[in-house]
């Protein structure tokens, strides 16, 4: 079984700059590219940032993601209140032949 | 506008299988494909299984190979997530997403199917 890992929680004061990381393996981060999705309560996700590092229409540049070997990263700069969600990194995994999402992180702003 | 509209809540016997349906307006449905994932309560999302929308062929997660079964019907613009031999674990949210090769780029509202005797 393919396994992403991501920090349970995460939290930062308004202004602030917040990393999220997500650690992956030799079958999925090391050799393709990460995705990250936010999930307000009771919504569904939302694409933050593709498999190109490219921000969709309507996603503030405060968002931004980065990858080095098997860890991936994501950085929220400006944190804002409405920003407090969850945060899923995705990406694909060549022996599942699929998507493999990490667990999740609950960023709280303080 | 890209819309992926999921069919209502489901609530099945264990040992049943449910439907859930996911219609897209607003592109070339099959241009995309379309992926569907689940998250239980409190969990992970998890990836079960995708279908190309012009050719039709699928392919699953092998946690649930031989218990689901993607189609779609390309007339009515819309994909088709069959679930078989339901247990109380697969109370869950299933979602819909539309792939643009580079992400899940759109993804519909979700489907609570709940599991009970």
């Amino acid at each position: 079984q393919s396994v992403v890992t991501q920090p349970p929680s995460a939290s930062g004061t308004p202004g602030q700059r917040v990393t999220i990381s997500c650690s992956g393996g030799s079958s999925n981060i090391g050799i393709n590219t990460v995705n990250w999705y936010q999930q307000l309560p009771g919504t569904a996700p939302k694409l933050l940032i593709n498999s190109k590092n490219q921000r969709p229409s309507g996603v503030p540049d405060r968002f931004s993601g980065s990858k080095s070997g098997t860890l991936a990263s994501l950085a929220i700069s400006g944190l804002r209140s409405e920003d407090e969600a969850d945060y899923y990194c995705a990406v694909w995994d060549d022996s599942l032949n699929g998507p493999v999402f990490g667990g999740g992180t609950k960023l709280t702003v303080l | 506008q890209v819309y992926l509209v999921q069919s209502g809540a489901e609530v099945k016997k264990p040992g049943a299988s449910v439907t859930v349906s996911c219609k897209a307006s607003g592109y070339t449905f099959t241009y995309y494909a379309i992926h569907w994932v689940r998250q239980a309560p409190g969990q992970r999302l998890e990836w079960m299984g995708w279908i190309n929308t012009a050719n039709g062929n699928t392919k699953y997660s092998q946690r649930f190979q031989g218990r689901v079964t993607i189609t779609r019907d390309t007339s009515a613009n819309t994909a088709y997530m069959e679930l078989a031999s339901l247990t109380s674990e697969d109370r869950a949210v299933y979602y819909c997403a539309r792939d643009d090769r580079e992400a899940l780029d759109f993804w519909g509202q979700g489907t609570l199917v709940t599991v009970s005797s």
